[in-house]
């Protein structure tokens, strides 16, 4: 079984460009969540993607958005990137009746 | 909102010894707790969790205790082991999202 994968793993990009982070969900998940985790910070919830619809939204701006893909795989997106954007980007998937969600190892952006 | 907070940044034990984090959570009508360990350059990792309607739950080496009155859920690791060292988050569910705290970094004293 294979695991959540993210990619890129490390990024680095200037103040105003857009960035695509990459996930792709365990086998078998058909819900796919993000996380933005500052440093010393825990997770914050940015959205949530079921069978390809967003299905929750935390407290970020429209600049932050996403897909969900027919393979459950998943994308997102930032643009217009801030210095505050910078951040561990996780992605966590979950079997559509549990709430228990397995993360990936992260997408670390770094906006200069 | 959603808050959730622990008590102590971080917590030093000896190699061994038993381990407590603590969690307070503010929404009482949160019904389901996680509690997840983050290593260095990982995402966090599953550990145990918990349903509203008990008050009590044990795995391998970890229980979960619940306080529904004070709002507080506790993790205790026993014989703690240095590869026990990482930070320690509670995460609750509302609105069908998790939130989660700030962590606590467990140091283990080999």
């Amino acid at each position: 079984e294979t695991g959540v994968t993210q990619s890129p793993t490390h990024l680095i990009k200037t103040r105003g460009q857009q960035v695509t982070l990459r996930c792709s969900s365990q086998s078998g998940h058909n819900t796919v969540s993000w996380y933005q985790q500052a440093l010393g910070q825990g997770p914050q919830f940015i959205f949530q993607y079921y069978r390809e619809e967003e299905n929750g939204r935390g407290n970020f701006p429209p600049r932050f958005s996403g897909l969900q893909f027919p393979n459950y795989s998943s994308e997102l997106n930032v643009n217009a990137l801030e210095l505050d954007d910078s951040a561990l980007y996780l992605c966590a998937s979950s079997p559509g009746d549990s709430y228990e969600q397995y993360f990936g190892p992260g997408t670390r952006l770094t906006v200069t | 909102g959603e808050s959730v907070g622990l008590h102590l940044p971080t917590l030093s034990v000896q190699e061994g010894d038993n381990s407590i984090i603590n969690c307070a959570y503010s929404n009482s009508a949160s019904d389901y707790f996680i509690w997840y360990k983050q290593e260095s350059g990982k995402g966090p990792q599953f550990i145990i969790d918990i349903r509203s309607n008990m008050d009590k739950r044990q795995g391998q080496r970890v229980t979960v205790l619940l306080n529904k009155t004070v709002k507080h859920l506790s993790l205790q690791i026993a014989a703690t082991q240095p590869g026990d060292s990482a930070v320690y988050f509670c995460a609750e569910k509302s609105r069908d999202n998790l939130f989660f705290g700030t962590g606590t970094r467990l140091t283990v004293i080999p």
